[in-house]
This record gives structure tokens, C-alpha cells and sequence, in this order.
């Protein structure tokens, strides 16, 4: 099975910065997404990291250490639509299926 | 990118009766589908996985006889709650991946907030 943790939640001020860490124990590892959801909506995709390293795609990072089982999501220049729910998941190596297990999500907060 | 359409998504029904609700794949195709169910403030879990022409795969502690799935081809799947009741009120989700593309992102619908009454 699959154990993902990430904080619940997160406050920051427009235009800083915010760092979400994931840590995941897992049977079998093929990739880590981090989605955005808005109340009452489905998941958007924002990165997927499947090797080591960071990924910058925009005002937002996602960085992956398989060895550590430790990913964090980097949200810069924050604005007040990026208040959200971030979700950490990891994708299941173990079978053909790639189902993804999802962390609780951590709810971001952004203050003028 | 691909658009995964789902409906509806708002129902609300009367304890006892059935609700369905489709998922479809726009613009690609999908074998496998999967089928999440979330709670307020909760994240999603994945109820079943749905698989076209073959029986569901359920998660651990999901009614497969409360919860039909039905994949009849490479873009629909359907997902039925039968003689629903108020604690299967949530938001359910549907996500598909792409066909030929194994190492890619899966797409979500809109979702579906069910009601019951």
C-alpha cells in the first residue's frame, strides 16, 4: 500500500513564497503529481517528477528524492487565486493499472 | 490536453433509488478509468478501478454490489449507486489515462456532487 503525508495546512502572503512537502512510503513507485483543487472542483495537473531532481514549469517547482521518499512543491510570487488544495500522488509501479494514492492534501491560504 | 466529461454534476436523490454517473473520454481513449470518491475536506480515495470489456477492480472495503461499474468501451464508464443512502453523499470523481501513453498524467472530470435525501 500507500502512506503519503503533507501538512494540512498552509498560510502565505501574496506575491511570497510557499514550499508543500510530501513524504510518501510506498510497495512500488512509477511517478509523484501534484494536483490543485479548487472547492468543489476536480484536480487540475500542475508537475510530475519521475526521477530525481526538480522540475520548473512557471511560478511553480516540484522536486522528487526517490532515496528519501521526499517530494516538496514550490509556489512563487504567490497570488490570491493560488489559494487552493494541493494534492500529493503517487503513482503505483506495481501494476498496469498506474493508479494514483493520494495524500490528505494541504490547504493553502493566500492573504493580501 | 485531454478532456475527461463527466455528468452529471449535481444530482440529488431520494434515499432507496439508484443514481447514475457517466464518465467519458473526449478526445482519446481509455481502457482503464478509475473511480474516487471524496468527503468534505477530505482527499480523494479511490473506490474502483474500471476496465473496459472486463469486471471492476474495487479497493478494499467498497460494495461492488452498492457501487456498479460498468466500462463498455473505450470512452464511457459508468459508475451506479444503487438504493442510495444519506452516507454516500460525497463528491465522486472519474479519471482516465491515455491509451498508448503509459507514462503520462491522468485526467479528471468534473465531478459529480451527490445528495441524498
Amino acid at each position: 500500500g500507500q502512506n503519503i503525508d503533507q501538512p494540512t495546512e498552509m498560510t502565505a502572503t501574496e506575491g511570497a513564497i510557499v514550499q508543500i512537502n510530501c513524504t510518501y512510503q510506498t510497495s512500488g513507485f512509477n511517478g509523484l503529481f501534484w494536483y490543485q483543487q479548487h472547492a468543489g472542483e476536480a484536480p487540475t495537473f500542475l508537475s510530475y517528477n519521475v526521477l530525481d531532481g526538480l522540475e520548473e514549469k512557471g511560478r511553480f517547482s516540484s522536486f522528487l528524492s526517490r532515496s528519501k521518499g521526499y517530494s516538496y512543491l514550490l509556489l512563487k510570487e504567490l497570488q490570491m487565486k493560488d489559494s487552493a488544495s494541493y494534492l500529493c500522488a503517487v503513482r503505483d509501479g506495481g501494476s498496469n493499472d498506474y493508479k494514483l494514492s493520494f495524500g490528505a492534501g494541504t490547504t493553502v491560504t493566500v492573504r493580501a | 490536453g485531454a478532456v475527461v466529461s463527466q455528468h452529471p454534476s449535481r444530482v440529488i436523490c431520494k434515499s432507496g433509488t439508484s443514481v447514475k454517473i457517466e464518465c467519458r473520454s473526449l478526445d482519446f481513449q481509455a481502457t482503464t478509468m478509475f473511480w474516487y470518491r471524496q468527503f468534505p475536506k477530505q482527499s480523494l480515495m479511490l473506490m474502483a478501478t474500471s476496465n473496459e470489456g472486463s469486471k471492476a477492480t474495487y479497493e478494499q472495503g467498497v460494495e461492488k454490489d452498492k457501487f456498479l461499474i460498468n466500462h463498455a468501451s473505450l470512452t464511457l464508464s459508468t459508475l451506479t449507486v444503487t438504493s442510495a443512502h444519506p452516507e454516500d453523499s460525497s463528491f465522486y470523481i472519474c479519471s482516465a489515462r491515455i491509451l498508448e501513453e503509459t507514462n503520462t498524467e491522468a485526467f479528471f472530470g468534473q465531478g459529480t456532487r451527490l445528495t441524498v435525501v
